[in-house]
């Protein structure tokens, strides 16, 4: 099966700072990567995801990168707000299964 | 509109009890996957129906889990003689289009204890 892999585990930066999520998987058939945030004691929400069309995708303060051929995608998220603090998973598609990372727990320190 | 809901939202169970966790999907939702996911961990996935057809249950650890959604609509994960390694929370998520390549939406969960 797929095995994704998700660096650091734990992340803290300033308020402003930026914040870099790595993940790695085994699948070269794995399509589809998203990136969810979960809130302590909350459900996680998807907040971008790319294809394996695409090499990067940007949304406002979040943007995500894919490197098919290293077979490596990064969550990047600039001007971090503390709002931002969350466990953050990344996931590789394959087949139907959606096969997540162990997750970051970012921590904004304003 | 209502988003993803479960039931019971928490659960303790003695050992060797059977337990069934429900799920609400948003309506109109094609797809429907239930998750494991232990504490400090990722969501694992267990299985997953389209409409009323159970297509992937690959992720299942166990006999004695078994999951249903007869009407393509609500869904029941149904756990039998639960173990202390059962005790997690169990996330269901669905999405409008078949498949996983789509964004799912998430439940608040059901954390199952075990004791």
């Amino acid at each position: 099966g797929e095995n994704v892999e998700q660096h650091p585990s734990t992340l803290s930066v300033q308020e402003g700072d930026s914040a870099v999520i790595k993940c790695t998987y085994s699948d070269s058939a794995s399509n589809y990567f998203p990136w969810y945030k979960q809130e302590l004691g909350k459900r996680p929400q998807l907040i971008i995801d790319i294809r394996s069309n695409v090499g990067e995708k940007k949304d406002q303060r979040i943007a995500v990168t894919l490197n098919k051929t290293a077979k490596h995608f990064s969550l990047h998220i600039t001007e971090t707000q503390p709002e931002d603090s969350a466990v953050y998973f990344c996931a590789a598609l394959r087949a139907n299964n959606l096969f997540f990372g162990t997750g970051t727990r970012l921590t904004v320190i304003p | 509109g209502a988003g993803v809901s479960q039931s019971p939202r928490y659960k303790v169970a003695k050992r060797g009890q059977d337990v069934a966790l429900r799920c609400d999907p948003i309506s109109g939702h094609v797809s429907l996957f239930w998750y494991q996911q232990a504490l400090g961990q990722g969501p694992e996935f267990l299985t997953y129906f389209q409409n009323e057809a159970q297509l992937d249950k690959s992720g299942l650890p166990s006999d004695r889990f078994f999951a249903e959604r007869p009407e393509g609509s609500v869904s029941t994960l149904k756990i039998q003689r639960t173990q202390q390694e059962d005790s997690a929370v169990y996330l269901c998520a669905s999405s409008f289009e078949p498949g996983a390549n789509y964004e799912q939406y998430f439940g608040p969960g059901t954390r199952l204890t075990v004791t």
